[in-house]
């Protein structure tokens, strides 16, 4: 079975500046995705970002981007600039290739953004 | 759209008592998911539908959930009995296909409090 491990439960990054989470995944599959969600007060569930395991370059989306280690099973996110909206929590997921389109998620880390 | 709709959200109930949730998934998504959130077991998968077939229930707890998917607009999960255990966040999420990119769209959730 897949497990997906957040090992931050808490961070906290001041206005406009980076700062990134680390998700680290177990898997004995060479084809699958990793995702990225943002969890608010509001309780949705946001896709913020998504990577495929067979592409190397790191997927970006604005001031989101990954650092896909495919070999040490890290898919940590960074976020530039960040801004009072990001405020949340941050789940990494996992999804095998083949398996529907289940999701396998880590515990969350949530995010502070002091103004 | 008006997205993932999920009702009640909100649901306080005793020991002992049934409990239904239910989901309206976006309109022609043919795949829908229920999570449970908890502080202590996170963000789990307990039951996947895709066109109102359940294709994997591996995650549902016990004999005492079910969920059923009688059309593809309407999903239902059911605890019965209930127990102070189950209290939890329930979430519904709906995609529009199997594959790792067609994104997984989450309603509100259903907080439910089990006294």
């Amino acid at each position: 079975a897949q497990t997906v491990t957040q090992s931050q439960p808490e961070m906290s990054v001041q206005e406009a500046e980076t700062v990134t989470l680390s998700c680290t995944y177990d898997t004995s599959e060479s084809d699958y995705y990793l995702f990225w969600y943002k969890q608010p007060p509001s309780r949705q569930m946001i896709l913020v970002i998504r990577q495929e395991a067979y592409k190397q370059q790191n997927a970006t989306e604005n001031r989101f981007s990954v650092n896909f280690q495919k070999a040490a099973k890290s898919f940590s996110l960074k976020i530039s600039d960040s801004q009072l909206g990001d405020a949340a929590m941050y789940f990494c997921a996992y999804r095998r290739n083949n398996a529907g389109n289940m999701l396998t998620f880590g515990g969350g880390t949530r995010l502070m953004v002091k103004p | 759209d008006a997205g993932v709709i999920q009702s009640p959200r909100h649901e306080v109930t005793e020991m002992g008592q049934e409990v239904t949730l239910r989901c309206k998934p976006i309109s022609g998504h043919n795949s829908l998911f229920w999570y449970r959130q908890t502080m202590m077991r996170g963000l789990e998968l307990l039951i996947y539908f895709n066109n109102n077939v359940p294709i994997d229930d591996s995650g549902m707890p016990e004999d005492r959930f079910s969920a059923k998917m009688p059309n593809a607009s309407f999903s239902t999960l059911k605890i019965q009995p209930s127990e102070p255990r189950d209290s939890a966040v329930y979430f519904c999420a709906s995609s529009l296909g199997q594959g790792p990119y067609n994104e997984q769209f989450f309603g509100p959730g259903t907080r439910l409090t089990v006294l």
